[in-house]
This record gives C-alpha cells, sequence and structure tokens, in this order.
C-alpha cells in the first residue's frame, strides 16, 4: 500500500482481557515506531524496531506490553490483561533508514488504533 | 531527562489572521525537529529541520530552527478553516548512528473561525 496501515482502527475490549494491535508499514521502510496518545496528551513513545530488532524498549509502560515484528515489515502490538488506564490511540509510524552515515529519514504515521477498555 | 514544549496550548484565530505557533526542547544531543499536523487520528509530516536559521516553507507555512535559543516557530499566514488542527512538535536525539525515538510536545490545538 501507499501509506502505513493499521488494523483494527478501532477496539473496545472488557478489562482484563488481552489485545492484539497490528501495523503493517510502508514497503520497504525498515525502522518502525509504536507510540500512543492518551486523551489531551502528546504522542508518547513505546517501542522502536529496526528490521526485527528492538534495540529499544524503554517506552513500554508495563511487562503487559510486548511487541514483535517478523520478516521485517508487519508488527503487532500486544497488551495483555488490558486496564482502563490502557485506553488510548496506538500509533504506528515507519522510516526508511539510510545506514551510511546514519541518516534521518522522516518518519510516517498510520491512522492508529482507538483502544478503549471498559 | 529530554523534553519538549510547546505554546501556546490552544490557540482561536479568524480566517485570514497570521499564527505563530512555539516549541522549545531540551535534548542531550540533537539530530532534528520535525512539525507535524494532526487533524484526527494520524499526524501528518509538515517539516523537518536540522540546520538553523534556514526557513522551510510549503504554501503559506513556514518554519524556522533556533539551535542557539533551542527553538524552533511554525507560521501559518491567511489562516483558513481547514489549517484547524493540533501542531505536533517532536524533537529527535542523536543516539549512535541510526534514527531514533522522537519525543514529541503535548501539541497546540488552532481552532480557526470562519
Amino acid at each position: 500500500g501507499a501509506g502505513v496501515s493499521q488494523s483494527p482502527s478501532n477496539k473496545v475490549t472488557e478489562k482484563g482481557k488481552d489485545v492484539e494491535l497490528r501495523c503493517d508499514p510502508i514497503s520497504g521502510h525498515t525502522a518502525l515506531y509504536w507510540y500512543r496518545q492518551s486523551l489531551g496528551q502528546g504522542l508518547e513513545f513505546l517501542i522502536y524496531f529496526q528490521g526485527n530488532s528492538a534495540p529499544d524498549k524503554s517506552g513500554l509502560p508495563s511487562d503487559r506490553f510486548s511487541a514483535e515484528r517478523t520478516g521485517g515489515s508487519v508488527s503487532t502490538l500486544t497488551i495483555q490483561r488490558t486496564q482502563q488506564e490502557d485506553s488510548a490511540v496506538y500509533l504506528c509510524a515507519s522510516s526508511l533508514i539510510i545506514l551510511a552515515g546514519g541518516s534521518t529519514d522522516t518518519q510516517y504515521f498510520g491512522p492508529g488504533t482507538r483502544l478503549t477498555v471498559l | 531527562e529530554d523534553k519538549v514544549v510547546q505554546s501556546p496550548l490552544s490557540l482561536v484565530v479568524h480566517e485570514g489572521d497570521t499564527v505563530t505557533l512555539n516549541c522549545s526542547y531540551e535534548v542531550t544531543n540533537f539530530r532534528s525537529l520535525l512539525w507535524y499536523k494532526q487533524e484526527k487520528k494520524a499526524p501528518t509530516f509538515l517539516f523537518m529541520l536540522t540546520s538553523s536559521g534556514i526557513e522551510k516553507k510549503s504554501g503559506r507555512l513556514s518554519s524556522i530552527l533556533d539551535k542557539k535559543e533551542l527553538s524552533s516557530i511554525l507560521n501559518i499566514t491567511a489562516t483558513q478553516t481547514g489549517d484547524s488542527a493540533i501542531y505536533l512538535c517532536a524533537v529527535e536525539p542523536r543516539y549512535g548512528g541510526a534514527t531514533n525515538k522522537l519525543i514529541f510536545g503535548t501539541g497546540t490545538l488552532l481552532a480557526v473561525q470562519p
């Protein structure tokens, strides 16, 4: 596809249930990022993938959160035993990394998944 | 701790007005500053700034970085109702050689009234 896609667009779940959010980055983008935006808050970094590895997991708020990426493409963010404070919009972004010289490239965002935990 | 602060938090203007949004930052090692426009869920990219004093323009929008003052401004001239959105400023710290996470401010909510 032309842009980053995420699914589902909306998810309503009950407290204590597990949820899985999916991100499909732009084809060829090697870097993938997960962010969370709670009501009235700025975007909060969760985790970053370079290829299939995650060198920076510092933003994951608790051990109930995990993420994986396979084949250097699709990523899933899993939240176990959801709590009401997990309610937020979860945004995924991808960027094309130019390895030589470590040049920065713009992060392009997907449409997000709005998670509501009842 | 790295942080990004935006001001004002919100702004209401009338069509045709010019607005200036501010972003200041504190990061250990600076790589770049980015501006995004967020209307619904997904932020859309506006500008990336890496060099001080060089203005970037796109239509009625322009932005400039001041590394000495650790700040950036986003200007919108002749505002239109379609400019109503949250404008997010983000800074990318330099960690090693590869792109890393962005640190976002809380955004400025701009409302343009007809």
